[in-house]
């Protein structure tokens, strides 16, 4: 079973508009770290917002907020008034078992914001 | 200054290669990791090494061994490249069970 779930592989959005991107997620550990990158074409990842498990409010930077529902095991990313330049790939991923083993990542949802 | 830097940005080289890729990082962070991206955009962590601990994934052949000199750097060997092995490296870096710091990739070509 797959670790993370991003069922939206492709989305366009009119420039300005607000954008989720969904991510559920599956683990039986009760620390746990969520965390979304944005992949523009050039190729780099750029660390975008992090929520943890124990958190009690939702995350937020800038534009970017994680809507955390912790009993659904979801944790999506909502940009506000979105621009040109938010157009990338979006990655969902965790963080088990204290970080030893990295982060799972979802599939990517591909955003393209449309003038 | 950049915070993780690898090299090279590119690679290409030829099958039964022995090639390498370094990593460096000057965030003082604890852990360093390498992932590898497919051509669909997977993901999947390969290492992660935390003070000299060293956690593999299982799914990663033996060809591909991480070498850690010193705290603020993870270079990776590959022995005997294929043409499967054909994917963009990512090393990162983070204090421990936090967020990671991602290098630019490192796009491996293997003819």
């Amino acid at each position: 079973a797959q670790k993370i779930t991003q069922t939206q592989p492709g989305m366009f959005v009119q420039e300005k508009e607000a954008v989720t991107l969904d991510c559920t997620y599956d683990t039986s550990d009760q620390s746990y770290g969520l965390f979304w990158y944005k992949q523009p074409s050039s190729g780099e990842m750029i660390f975008l917002i992090y929520q943890g498990s124990y958190d009690e409010q939702n995350a937020t930077e800038g534009r970017y907020s994680l809507n955390f529902q912790k009993a659904r095991k979801s944790a999506n990313l909502v940009i506000s008034a979105s621009q040109l330049g938010d157009s990338a790939m979006y990655f969902c991923a965790m963080r088990e078992k204290g970080g030893a083993d990295g982060l799972t990542f979802g599939k990517g949802t591909h955003l393209i914001i449309q003038p | 200054d950049t915070a993780v830097s690898q090299t090279p940005k590119y690679l290409v080289t030829q099958m039964g290669n022995d090639k390498s890729i370094k990593c460096e990082q000057n965030l003082g962070h604890d852990t360093m990791y390498w992932y590898k991206q497919d051509s669909k955009k997977f993901l999947k962590i390969m290492f992660s090494y935390n003070n000299k601990e060293l956690i593999i994934n299982e799914t990663v052949p033996n060809r591909f061994s991480p070498k850690s000199p010193d705290k603020a750097h993870l270079n990776l060997h590959i022995n005997s490249l294929e043409l499967g092995d054909s994917a963009v490296y990512f090393c990162a870096s983070s204090p421990f069970g936090y967020e990671q710091y991602f290098g630019p990739g490192t796009r491996l070509t293997v003819t």
